[in-house]
């Protein structure tokens, strides 16, 4: 696609349940990035994808987070039991050969 | 440390130009963006300017980076009501194996009156 796409748009979900949301980065892009934004603290980094190198996880905030991505395109990250700090929206972002990261529309994320 | 700053809130009438302005501390950084957000949207990328330059202009914006001071200004020329939006600075550092990650500014709420 012409632009890096995220699913859901929205997401309402129970504290204590499981959420995926998906990054479809702009094809071609080799890195991808994660990151959320939340009002208590502004954008802040939760992993990079760089082609088939381990990825840099060191941004995320506890062991309930993780984050795959397969064939070195699509990425999903994954909330377990889901806490309502965990409440922010989510955004993709990729980059190609030019060193310019192009995000996505992100995903809002609330546990009730 | 990686800290970006930047002010909270501009008010500015239609037709003037805006500054924004932020600061960052860590001089490792390699490009230094400015993106923008609307309400419920994304981040748009605006421009940005590699680290060893000290202005760059496209179209109505002006980027300026003092890197002495490590200092980095956006000026927008005549200012739009469309240009409302929150404007945030950020710094690439490359750490080890992670090129690009970026460090953002809380953002500057750009409000334009008609």
């Amino acid at each position: 696609g012409a632009g890096v796409s995220q699913s859901p748009s929205n997401k309402v979900t129970e504290k204590g349940k499981d959420v995926e949301l998906r990054c479809d980065p702009i094809s071609g892009h080799t890195a991808l990035y994660w990151y959320r934004q939340s009002l208590g603290q502004g954008l802040e980094f939760l992993i990079y994808f760089q082609g088939n190198s381990a990825p840099d996880k060191s941004g995320l905030p506890s062991d309930r987070f993780s984050a795959e991505r397969t064939g070195g395109s699509v990425s999903t990250l994954t909330i377990q039991r889901t806490q309502q700090e965990d409440s922010a929206v989510y955004l993709c972002a990729s980059r190609g050969s030019q060193e310019t990261q192009y995000f996505g529309p992100g995903t809002r994320l609330l546990v009730l | 440390g990686e800290d970006v700053e930047q002010s909270l809130f501009l008010s500015v009438r239609e037709g003037d130009s805006s500054v924004i302005n932020c600061t960052y501390t860590d001089s490792s950084s390699t490009y230094l963006y400015w993106y923008k957000q609307e309400p419920g949207a994304g981040l748009q990328l605006l421009t940005y300017i590699f680290s060893n330059m000290d202005m760059k202009q496209d179209q109505r914006l002006t980027v300026l980076l003092n890197k002495k001071d490590k200092h980095l200004s956006l000026r927008i020329a005549d200012t739009q009501t469309g240009d409302s939006a929150i404007y945030f600075c950020a710094e690439s550092i490359d750490r080890g194996s992670t090129l690009g990650r970026l460090y953002f500014g809380r953002g500057t709420q750009l409000t334009v009156w008609p």
